[in-house]
């Protein structure tokens, strides 16, 4: 079965904090891809990153930074820094067969409070 | 790039009308639309795939003679909830993947929020 599990339901720092949000997945198949998406209170899904199961490297966007780890079926990411602008709610999603490729299977996804 | 637009932003109707909303990729082509529903507090639950020039492939438990899908040019699909009911009302929202980006990533429009009085 294919499933994505975000534990975090809500996450609240301070402006400054770093915070991770955890993305624990479960599918069968070799091949997969994994994403996180920022759904601000505006509601527009923004796409923050994608990952194929054949690269584990890690990732490191300005303060964004990205875990994936096969052994722990996890793909955690990490704010450094945060800022008041990073609320918003946090997806991670899964696509691979025999969903397809095209079939984004999302998690709960993470509310993350940032205040000032 | 890889723009999506979405109309209308939002939309208030009476149970038992029927509203159309629009899915565009501004600045790319999509043969493959999807449309996916978001509950309040909720994650996304994917409803169809459209599919340009062909039938929309829905997923199990979604309604197709209540949920129509027309993905009429590479560029537009639509939505059109008939019928609509107060257990319609949600936000409801479109992405495009981009072919041309060479990837697998979705990219979303801003939504549609759907209130059925």
């Amino acid at each position: 079965a294919q499933k994505v599990t975000q534990a975090q339901t809500e996450i609240s720092v301070v402006e400054k904090e770093d915070v991770t949000l955890d993305c624990v997945y479960e599918t069968r198949d070799t091949t997969y891809y994994l994403f996180w998406y920022k759904q601000p209170p505006s509601g527009e899904l923004v796409f923050l990153i994608r990952r194929n199961s054949f690269d584990e490297q890690n990732e490191i966007s300005g303060r964004y930074s990205w875990n994936f780890q096969k052994s722990t079926s996890s793909f955690n990411f990490t704010i450094t820094a945060s800022q008041v602008v990073d609320s918003a709610v946090y997806f991670c999603a899964l696509s691979a067969p025999p969903g397809g490729y095209n079939k984004l299977i999302f998690g709960a996804g993470t509310r993350l409070a940032v205040h000032p | 790039g890889a723009v999506v637009s979405q109309h209308p932003s939002w939309v208030i109707c009476k149970s038992g009308t029927s509203v159309k909303i629009e899915c565009r990729s501004l600045d790319f082509q999509a043969t493959t639309m999807f449309w996916y529903r978001q509950f309040p507090k909720q994650s996304l639950m994917l409803m169809a795939t459209s599919n340009e020039g062909s039938k929309a492939t829905y997923e199990q438990g979604v309604e197709k003679d209540k949920f129509l899908i027309n993905h009429a040019s590479l560029t537009l699909s639509t939505l059109t909830v008939t019928s609509a009911h107060p257990e319609d009302s949600s936000f409801y929202i479109c992405s495009a993947r981009d072919l041309g980006g060479g990837g697998y990533e979705q990219y979303f429009g801003p939504g549609t929020r759907l209130t059925v009085t």
